[in-house]
This record gives C-alpha cells, sequence and structure tokens, in this order.
C-alpha cells in the first residue's frame, strides 16, 4: 500500500481479555516502530524491529505487553490481560534502514478497556 | 536523547507566516533536530529536519541558531489544515535505530 496501514482502527474489549494490533508497513521498509499515545501526550516509544528480530524493546511497559514481526513485514502487537491504563492510541511505524530517513506512521489503533 | 521545550499553544492568522519556537539547550553535536506534527485523530507526520545548517522544503524552514542551543519552524502562509500539534525533537544522527522522543509540542492554532 502508499502508507503505513492499520488495524482495526478502534478496539474496544473487555478488562482481562487479549488483543492483537496489526501493522502493514510500506512496503521494503525494514525498520519498524510500535508507539502508543495517552490523551493530551506525545507518542511514546515501545519497541523497534530491525527485519524481524526486535532491536530495542525498552519501552514496553511490562510482560504483558509483546511484539512480533515474523516475516520482516506485518508485525503485531499483543497485549495479554488488559487493563484499563492500557486505553491508549497505538501507533505503528516503518523507516528504510539509513541513518536519518524520516518515519511514516500509520492511523493508529485506538484501544479502550472498559 | 536531548529533551527540548517549546511552548504549550500559539495562534496564527490564515495566510501569515507561523513560527514556531524551540529550545534545546543541551543539545550534542551529532544530535539532528527533528519537527514533526500531528493533526487531530491522525499520526505523526515528518515535515524536515537540519543538523546545523537552515533546511527548507515544500512544507516548511529550520532555522537553528549558530550555537545550535534553539531553532524555529517556519510555515510561510498558514492554511486552516496546518492547525495541528508540533513536535520538536533531538535525535542522535547515524545508526538505524529511529526511536523519537516526542514531549507535548505545541499546539498550533490557524484562524480564519
Amino acid at each position: 500500500g502508499a502508507g503505513v496501514s492499520q488495524t482495526p482502527s478502534n478496539k474496544v474489549t473487555e478488562k482481562g481479555k487479549y488483543v492483537e494490533l496489526r501493522c502493514d508497513p510500506i512496503s521494503g521498509h525494514t525498520a519498524l516502530y510500535w508507539y502508543r499515545q495517552s490523551l493530551g501526550q506525545g507518542p511514546e516509544f515501545l519497541i523497534y524491529f530491525q527485519g524481524t528480530g526486535a532491536a530495542d524493546d525498552s519501552g514496553l511497559p511490562n510482560d504483558r505487553f509483546f511484539a512480533v514481526r515474523p516475516e520482516g513485514s506485518v508485525s503485531t502487537l499483543k497485549i495479554q490481560r488488559t487493563e484499563r491504563g492500557d486505553s491508549a492510541v497505538y501507533l505503528c511505524a516503518s523507516s528504510q534502514t539509513s541513518g536519518n530517513t524520516e518515519a511514516f506512521f500509520g492511523q493508529g489503533t485506538r484501544l479502550t478497556v472498559v | 536523547d536531548a529533551k527540548t521545550t517549546q511552548p504549550p499553544s500559539m495562534d496564527c492568522a490564515e495566510g501569515r507566516a507561523a513560527n514556531l519556537p524551540c529550545n534545546h539547550s543541551t543539545i550534542s553535536g551529532n544530535e539532528y533536530v527533528y519537527w514533526y506534527r500531528q493533526i487531530h485523530s491522525q499520526g505523526p507526520q515528518y515535515i524536515i529536519h537540519g543538523l546545523k545548517n537552515n533546511e527548507t522544503n515544500e512544507m516548511a524552514s529550520l532555522i537553528i541558531t549558530e550555537d545550535r542551543k534553539s531553532s524555529t519552524l517556519i510555515l510561510p502562509h498558514a492554511t486552516l489544515r496546518d492547525t495541528a500539534v508540533y513536535y520538536c525533537i533531538v535525535r542522535v544522527a547515524g545508526g538505524s535505530n529511529y526511536k523519537l522522543t516526542f514531549g507535548k509540542g505545541t499546539l498550533l492554532t490557524v484562524n480564519p
């Protein structure tokens, strides 16, 4: 596709449930990033993939959060035992692998835990 | 990465130049200045970046002071569609890690 695609655009889930958020990066982009944005705040870094491997997962808040990118393209962010505090917009971005190229962001998935 | 300071909000009249300031007094010699913006309900959008020279592209101009402790993003003829939160970010140059540390940014409101 022309841009980064994230699905679903909105997700409402009950506390304690498991959710998966999907990101389709721009074709050919080897770097992929997940960010989380709470209301009124700037996006916060969660995890970075270079190819299939997670090169930096320092932003994942706890072990309920996990992300995969098995074939180096599509990525899935997985949240177990969701809590109300997980409610936020989850943003995915991709970029080419070179030092200072721009990152292209998707529209985000708005997750609401009730 | 060094921190940045931006005013929380600014107003600009449509058609006028919008000048958005950013302070980054602790910036290191190998850190670039990046600007992104986020229109309501959309993901952030890259605008421009620079190291020490002034930069211009089709969207904006970036003016970096000689000591690199501050910069200004200039939208030469603001339109209503430029209403957004503008983020100033400093980032270490080189490598393939593109981690961006966003602050709260400046909410620019362009008024008719």
